[in-house]
């Protein structure tokens, strides 16, 4: 069964450095979200793409913060600098349909500390 | 801005005590999915429901949508160890899918 792929899984970074994140969702999904889960709380989107467009990046700091996804296949997120609220797990989904309306399948997660 | 809440936040049961977790929308939502969370692990999709009204079943586990399209429940019936996990609802606000916080399951065997 295909998945979506994440790596690193884990994370250990000081504040003020930068991090990156991978995804690989599965294939032939047109549409990928990244959420961050605070733990005890549920996955909020940071960033959402339709093949390699931005369609929503509202909550996602772009002061720090910045995603790509150059050919709308795998896409990476990117902090830099990196702050110590910055901990929590960051999680890639991705779905078939275009519009967002279908299944979202998660990946397994980054889980990042920052110290 | 568009906010699902979900009760309890925690709950503890025996092995073969029922479950229920509650999703409320202050607006109506296009949708709403359920996704589970065991420890350690990522969410999962459990189901979706469109209609107003709509009831669906899993086995042991019943998913109903509100008529007003607010609010939402899943339903264990007889919980069992594997139960164990945090549950969240989602709902769908046009092409964006919020989640609530999640319900905490415990089962004591």
């Amino acid at each position: 069964e295909a998945e979506v792929a994440q790596s690193p899984r884990y994370k250990i970074t000081e504040k003020s450095q930068a991090v990156a994140f991978w995804c690989d969702p599965i294939s032939g999904h047109a549409t990928l979200y990244w959420y961050r889960q605070i733990l005890g709380q549920g996955p909020e989107l940071l960033v959402q793409f339709q093949d390699e467009s931005v369609v929503d990046d509202s909550q996602l700091p772009k002061d720090r913060f910045s995603a790509e996804r150059l050919k709308g296949v795998d896409s990476t997120l990117k902090i830099q600098p990196a702050e110590l609220g910055d901990s929590a797990m960051y999680l890639c989904a991705s779905s078939l349909e275009r519009g967002g309306q279908e299944t979202q399948y998660f990946g397994p997660g980054t889980r990042l500390l920052v110290l | 801005g568009q906010q699902v809440m979900q009760i309890p936040q925690y709950q503890h049961v025996q092995e073969g005590e029922d479950f229920t977790t509650y999703c409320n929308s202050s607006t109506t939502l296009s949708n709403i999915q359920w996704y589970k969370q065991r420890p350690g692990g990522h969410p999962v999709f459990l189901i979706q429901l469109v209609k107003s009204g709509e009831v669906k079943k899993q086995k042991r586990l019943t998913f109903q949508f509100g008529e007003a399209k607010k609010n939402s429940s899943l339903h264990i019936t007889a919980t069992q160890t594997t139960d164990v996990g945090t549950y969240f609802c989602a709902g769908r606000y046009g092409n964006k899918l919020v989640f609530g916080a999640g319900t905490i399951l415990r089962v004591k065997s």
